[in-house]
Protein backbone atom coordinates (compact mmCIF):
# COMPACT_ATOMS: atom_id res chain seq x y z
CA UNK A 1 0.00 0.00 0.00
CA UNK A 2 1.08 3.46 -0.75
CA UNK A 3 1.58 5.65 2.61
CA UNK A 4 3.49 8.66 2.87
CA UNK A 5 4.13 9.75 6.98
CA UNK A 6 5.29 13.02 7.90
CA UNK A 7 6.37 14.46 11.03
CA UNK A 8 6.27 15.98 13.25
CA UNK A 9 2.57 16.44 13.10
CA UNK A 10 2.74 19.99 14.54
CA UNK A 11 5.38 22.54 15.41
CA UNK A 12 5.61 25.91 16.74
CA UNK A 13 8.65 28.42 16.11
CA UNK A 14 9.89 31.65 16.70
CA UNK A 15 10.02 34.11 13.91
CA UNK A 16 13.39 34.35 12.26
CA UNK A 17 14.08 30.78 13.39
CA UNK A 18 14.42 27.78 11.03
CA UNK A 19 12.77 24.51 10.73
CA UNK A 20 12.79 20.63 9.11
CA UNK A 21 9.77 18.98 8.25
CA UNK A 22 10.03 15.11 7.20
CA UNK A 23 8.18 12.94 4.72
CA UNK A 24 9.10 9.28 4.62
CA UNK A 25 7.63 7.43 1.91
CA UNK A 26 6.56 3.74 0.52
CA UNK A 27 5.10 4.64 -3.00
CA UNK A 28 5.83 2.90 -5.96
CA UNK A 29 6.62 3.45 -8.70
CA UNK A 30 7.95 6.50 -8.03
CA UNK A 31 7.78 9.79 -10.36
CA UNK A 32 7.69 12.45 -8.16
CA UNK A 33 8.03 13.94 -4.61
CA UNK A 34 6.16 17.66 -4.46
CA UNK A 35 6.03 19.71 -1.54
CA UNK A 36 2.53 21.91 -0.81
CA UNK A 37 2.11 24.94 1.58
CA UNK A 38 -1.43 24.74 2.43
CA UNK A 39 -2.99 28.29 4.04
CA UNK A 40 -5.84 28.07 6.20
CA UNK A 41 -9.05 28.06 4.07
CA UNK A 42 -7.12 27.53 1.01
CA UNK A 43 -6.57 24.88 -1.50
CA UNK A 44 -2.77 23.48 -1.33
CA UNK A 45 -0.08 25.25 -3.43
CA UNK A 46 2.94 24.08 -4.86
CA UNK A 47 6.26 24.97 -3.16
CA UNK A 48 8.45 22.41 -5.14
CA UNK A 49 8.58 19.10 -7.22
CA UNK A 50 11.43 16.64 -7.12
CA UNK A 51 11.95 13.72 -9.90
CA UNK A 52 13.86 10.50 -9.04
CA UNK A 53 17.37 12.47 -10.26
CA UNK A 54 17.25 15.26 -8.07
CA UNK A 55 18.24 15.10 -4.26
CA UNK A 56 17.42 19.12 -3.90
CA UNK A 57 15.83 22.40 -4.77
CA UNK A 58 14.53 25.40 -3.61
CA UNK A 59 12.17 28.54 -3.77
CA UNK A 60 13.33 31.19 -1.86
CA UNK A 61 13.35 30.45 1.81
CA UNK A 62 12.29 26.94 1.60
CA UNK A 63 14.57 24.00 0.60
CA UNK A 64 13.83 20.60 -0.33
CA UNK A 65 16.11 17.51 -0.30
CA UNK A 66 15.32 13.99 -1.47
CA UNK A 67 16.95 10.71 -1.01
CA UNK A 68 15.42 8.26 -3.58
CA UNK A 69 17.46 5.59 -1.66
CA UNK A 70 16.37 6.00 1.61
CA UNK A 71 12.48 7.38 0.53
CA UNK A 72 12.96 10.14 2.80
CA UNK A 73 12.51 13.73 2.00
CA UNK A 74 12.65 17.05 4.22
CA UNK A 75 11.59 20.52 3.84
CA UNK A 76 13.24 22.98 5.26
CA UNK A 77 12.29 26.68 6.20
CA UNK A 78 15.13 29.39 6.23
CA UNK A 79 14.42 32.55 8.43
CA UNK A 80 10.72 31.82 9.15
CA UNK A 81 8.49 34.15 8.91
CA UNK A 82 4.81 34.83 10.54
CA UNK A 83 3.36 34.26 7.17
CA UNK A 84 4.94 30.65 7.02
CA UNK A 85 2.03 29.76 8.99
CA UNK A 86 0.11 26.82 6.95
CA UNK A 87 0.32 23.44 6.61
CA UNK A 88 2.88 21.28 4.62
CA UNK A 89 1.98 18.74 2.96
CA UNK A 90 4.15 16.23 1.11
CA UNK A 91 2.79 14.48 -1.92
CA UNK A 92 4.26 11.50 -4.06
CA UNK A 93 3.44 10.78 -7.59
CA UNK A 94 3.31 7.36 -8.71
CA UNK A 95 2.50 8.60 -12.18
CA UNK A 96 -0.79 11.03 -12.34
CA UNK A 97 -1.77 8.95 -8.86
CA UNK A 98 -0.66 11.21 -5.74
CA UNK A 99 -0.02 10.11 -2.47
CA UNK A 100 -1.17 12.68 0.49
CA UNK A 101 0.84 12.99 3.50
CA UNK A 102 -1.46 14.18 6.64
CA UNK A 103 0.62 17.48 6.82
CA UNK A 104 2.90 19.29 9.51
CA UNK A 105 1.09 22.30 10.52
CA UNK A 106 4.04 24.89 11.28
CA UNK A 107 3.09 27.85 13.77
CA UNK A 108 5.51 31.05 13.51
CA UNK A 109 5.03 32.82 16.84
CA UNK A 110 6.52 36.70 16.66
CA UNK B 1 -3.09 32.14 -16.86
CA UNK B 2 -6.40 31.89 -14.81
CA UNK B 3 -6.54 29.28 -12.09
CA UNK B 4 -8.71 26.37 -10.88
CA UNK B 5 -12.07 27.75 -10.25
CA UNK B 6 -14.49 26.03 -7.60
CA UNK B 7 -17.97 26.71 -6.97
CA UNK B 8 -19.92 27.18 -4.10
CA UNK B 9 -17.17 28.39 -1.64
CA UNK B 10 -19.49 27.28 1.38
CA UNK B 11 -22.62 25.47 1.61
CA UNK B 12 -24.46 24.18 4.37
CA UNK B 13 -27.38 21.70 4.28
CA UNK B 14 -29.08 19.13 6.56
CA UNK B 15 -28.66 15.47 6.07
CA UNK B 16 -30.06 13.24 3.46
CA UNK B 17 -30.77 16.38 1.48
CA UNK B 18 -28.52 16.39 -2.19
CA UNK B 19 -25.49 19.13 -2.94
CA UNK B 20 -23.74 19.55 -5.86
CA UNK B 21 -20.16 21.30 -6.73
CA UNK B 22 -18.88 22.54 -9.64
CA UNK B 23 -14.86 22.73 -10.90
CA UNK B 24 -13.18 24.38 -13.64
CA UNK B 25 -10.01 23.68 -14.65
CA UNK B 26 -6.92 25.40 -16.02
CA UNK B 27 -7.53 25.45 -19.64
CA UNK B 28 -5.89 22.38 -21.43
CA UNK B 29 -5.43 20.24 -18.41
CA UNK B 30 -6.55 16.83 -19.30
CA UNK B 31 -6.47 15.59 -15.70
CA UNK B 32 -8.19 16.63 -12.92
CA UNK B 33 -8.84 15.20 -9.27
CA UNK B 34 -11.54 15.80 -6.82
CA UNK B 35 -10.58 15.44 -3.64
CA UNK B 36 -12.20 15.32 -0.02
CA UNK B 37 -10.05 16.80 3.02
CA UNK B 38 -11.41 16.52 6.63
CA UNK B 39 -10.11 18.68 8.94
CA UNK B 40 -6.56 18.10 10.10
CA UNK B 41 -5.93 15.26 7.51
CA UNK B 42 -4.24 15.48 4.25
CA UNK B 43 -6.83 15.65 1.05
CA UNK B 44 -8.14 12.42 -0.13
CA UNK B 45 -8.65 11.24 -3.51
CA UNK B 46 -12.48 10.90 -4.59
CA UNK B 47 -12.32 10.68 -8.36
CA UNK B 48 -9.36 11.29 -11.16
CA UNK B 49 -10.42 12.04 -14.81
CA UNK B 50 -8.27 11.22 -17.82
CA UNK B 51 -10.45 13.68 -20.49
CA UNK B 52 -13.88 13.03 -19.80
CA UNK B 53 -12.62 9.41 -18.71
CA UNK B 54 -12.52 8.11 -15.39
CA UNK B 55 -9.28 6.68 -14.39
CA UNK B 56 -9.66 6.06 -10.56
CA UNK B 57 -12.63 5.90 -8.41
CA UNK B 58 -11.86 3.65 -6.23
CA UNK B 59 -12.42 5.60 -3.00
CA UNK B 60 -15.29 7.45 -4.35
CA UNK B 61 -18.04 6.16 -2.09
CA UNK B 62 -20.50 5.03 -5.23
CA UNK B 63 -23.68 4.59 -3.26
CA UNK B 64 -24.05 8.20 -2.43
CA UNK B 65 -21.22 10.49 -4.37
CA UNK B 66 -21.49 10.65 -8.31
CA UNK B 67 -18.95 12.74 -11.09
CA UNK B 68 -19.08 13.33 -14.36
CA UNK B 69 -16.88 15.59 -16.58
CA UNK B 70 -18.85 16.68 -19.73
CA UNK B 71 -16.49 17.18 -22.68
CA UNK B 72 -13.27 16.57 -20.78
CA UNK B 73 -13.69 20.37 -19.30
CA UNK B 74 -15.80 21.06 -16.68
CA UNK B 75 -16.13 18.64 -13.89
CA UNK B 76 -19.86 18.16 -11.17
CA UNK B 77 -19.51 16.19 -8.40
CA UNK B 78 -23.01 15.06 -6.28
CA UNK B 79 -23.60 13.61 -2.94
CA UNK B 80 -27.41 12.13 -2.77
CA UNK B 81 -28.15 11.99 0.12
CA UNK B 82 -25.38 13.59 2.62
CA UNK B 83 -24.44 12.14 5.51
CA UNK B 84 -23.11 13.45 8.83
CA UNK B 85 -19.17 12.35 8.19
CA UNK B 86 -19.67 14.23 4.78
CA UNK B 87 -18.52 17.92 6.26
CA UNK B 88 -15.44 18.28 4.76
CA UNK B 89 -13.40 20.53 2.19
CA UNK B 90 -14.20 19.54 -1.11
CA UNK B 91 -10.67 20.17 -3.16
CA UNK B 92 -10.83 20.34 -7.44
CA UNK B 93 -6.98 20.03 -8.60
CA UNK B 94 -6.40 19.70 -12.39
CA UNK B 95 -2.49 18.96 -13.63
CA UNK B 96 -1.21 19.56 -17.73
CA UNK B 97 1.52 16.84 -17.41
CA UNK B 98 2.80 13.97 -14.99
CA UNK B 99 5.84 16.15 -13.69
CA UNK B 100 4.09 19.55 -13.79
CA UNK B 101 2.61 21.39 -11.41
CA UNK B 102 -0.75 20.55 -9.51
CA UNK B 103 -2.42 23.55 -9.57
CA UNK B 104 -5.75 23.54 -6.99
CA UNK B 105 -8.64 25.18 -6.49
CA UNK B 106 -10.18 27.27 -3.41
CA UNK B 107 -12.17 24.73 -2.67
CA UNK B 108 -15.99 24.13 -1.33
CA UNK B 109 -16.51 23.73 2.42
CA UNK B 110 -19.54 21.65 3.22
CA UNK B 111 -21.42 21.18 6.47
CA UNK B 112 -24.29 18.67 6.85
CA UNK B 113 -26.56 19.04 9.94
Amino acid sequence: KNQVEQSPQSLIILEGKNCTLQCNYTVSPFSNLRWYKQDTGRGPVSLTIMTFSENTKSNGRYTATLDADTKQSSLHITASQLSDSASYICVVSAGYKLSFGAGTTVTVRA
Amino acid sequence: EAGVAQSPRYKIIEKRQSVAFWCNPISGHATLYWYQQILGQGPKLLIQFQNNGVVDDSQLPKDRFSAERLKGVDSTLKIQPAKLEDSAVYLCASIQGVNNEQFFGPGTRLTVL
